[in-house]
């Protein structure tokens, strides 16, 4: 069975730019969580996504945006690029909506250079 | 408000020495607890999860985990390190209800020969 894919793995964008990054579930999983890892902040929850739908939202600014589609599948969009944007972007996904002690699946993460 | 805090940044250990890892946690509910290991360029992997019942949680590679409501700790432990240890380890604990976990600061273990 195929872990959560994330693409692209790498990108590098310039101060002013948007960029959108895409993750795939594994198959079957319909709840899709976005964080970010930065040097700095550690891993913080931007949002996430079941059924099309947001459920939860972290504490970024508006440019911060996601969608998921019918197929699970999810997209992060970052407008306006900030050089403080750089960070490891991480998807992960689960079966259902929350149950206790569901699992948590993490992709390998999209590296975002701001410059 | 949920919040994790990981008192070490870096800890080394030599190969086959013992280690442990330590994680503090805040909140006023009840809260799941979790410890997740990262590769370099790689996401994050569940090594083990503190739901309810016994305190004394085992995961894999031989990692094991006790809580302690008391001290509100989640501490991780492994008898005997492999250089191949040599990761990021991270306490997590889930915001009740939700799949939003909240992330302590990381320690780097270093597992030397």
């Amino acid at each position: 069975k195929a872990g959560v894919t994330q693409t692209p793995r790498y990108l590098i964008k310039t101060r002013g730019q948007q960029v959108t990054l895409s993750c795939s579930p594994i198959s079957g999983h319909r709840s899709v969580s976005w964080y970010q890892q930065t040097p700095g902040q550690g891993l913080q929850f931007l949002f996430e996504y079941f059924s099309e739908t947001q459920r939860n939202k972290g504490n970024f600014p508006g440019r911060f945006s996601g969608r998921q589609f019918s197929n699970s599948r999810s997209e992060m969009n970052v407008s306006t690029l900030e050089l403080g944007d750089s960070a490891l972007y991480l998807c992960a996904s689960s079966k259902t909506t929350y149950r206790e002690g569901a699992q948590v699946y993490f992709g390998p993460g999209t590296r975002l250079t701001v410059t | 408000a949920q919040s994790v805090t990981q008192l070490d940044s870096q800890v080394p250990v030599f190969e086959e020495a013992p280690v442990e890892l330590r994680c503090n946690y805040s909140s006023s509910v009840s809260v799941y607890l979790f410890w997740y290991v990262q590769y370099p360029n790689q996401g994050l992997q569940l090594l083990l999860k503190y739901l309810s019942g016994s305190t004394l949680v085992k995961g894999i590679n031989g990692f094991e985990a006790e809580f302690n409501k008391s001290q509100t700790s989640f501490h991780l432990r492994k008898p005997s390190v492999h250089i191949s240890d040599t990761a990021e380890y991270f306490c997590a604990v889930s915001v009740s209800g939700t799949y939003k976990y909240i992330f302590g600061t990381g320690t780097r273990l270093k597992v030397l020969a």
